[in-house]
């Protein structure tokens, strides 16, 4: 199994300029999830899907900020214009929400995306 | 509200030494889960454990093991004769019956010096 799969693995890019982000959850996983990680604030969660329907997308700082999964087996998270805070790691990660009758919160994770916005 | 606090932001020790991670955690929640998972420099997070608020007993892995206590809100993790592999940043997480998503602790960086 491919394990979760992100890209880019870095990306650096200037102010103002759009960024997308990459993910391929591992197959079969019901859900997804858009975490966000910096020394100052940890791990974050930005937004999770359930079967490529957004949940909650309470954790997406700014309208600058937009999440897609347009199939199973995709999902970008946009940063649109981006910004020198915004600079950090992006991870994705996926989980079967039901495994043999109950829930099941092992994530999957990514290696991540490291953003620096200069 | 759940809330997870990792005092601890970083711990060195020798190969060897046995060390220990705090984590304490806050929730409203009657049950609840609580985990561990590891992240070596290679960047991913690694699932670790998961436990059931209802199960207390200790559980133990290899070198690695766990103490949670319900009555301080704790749920510690050993390793056991640490060794140079065990170098990675630690994170505590908590998921409540009423949430469907983990929160995550700031996480305690581990080194282990050969």
């Amino acid at each position: 199994d491919a394990g979760v799969i992100q890209s880019p693995r870095h990306e650096v890019t200037e102010m103002g300029q759009e960024v997308t982000l990459r993910c391929k959850p591992i197959s079969g996983h019901d859900y997804l999830f858009w975490y966000r990680q910096t020394m100052m604030r940890g791990l974050e969660l930005l937004i999770y899907f359930n079967n490529n329907v957004p949940i909650d997308d309470s954790g997406m700082p700014e309208d600058r900020f937009s999440a897609k999964m347009p199939n199973a087996s995709f999902s970008t998270l946009k940063i649109q214009p981006s910004e020198p805070r915004d600079s950090a790691v992006y991870f994705c990660a996926s989980s079967l929400g039901r495994d043999r009758g109950r829930t099941n919160e092992k994530l999957f994770f990514g290696s991540g995306t490291q953003l620096s916005v200069l | 509200a759940q809330k997870v606090t990792q005092a601890q932001t970083e711990i060195s020790v020798v190969e060897k030494e046995d060390v220990t991670l705090d984590c304490v955690y806050e929730t409203r929640d009657t049950t609840y889960y609580l985990f561990w998972y590891k992240q070596p420099p290679s960047g991913e997070l690694v699932f670790l454990i998961r436990r059931n608020s209802f199960d207390e007993q200790n559980e133990i892995s290899g070198r690695y093991s766990w103490n949670f206590q319900k009555s301080t809100s704790s749920f510690n993790f050993t390793i056991t004769a640490s060794q140079v592999v065990d170098s990675a940043v630690y994170f505590c997480a908590l998921r409540g019956i009423l949430y469907s998503t983990l929160t995550f602790g700031k996480g305690t960086m581990l080194l282990v010096s050969p």
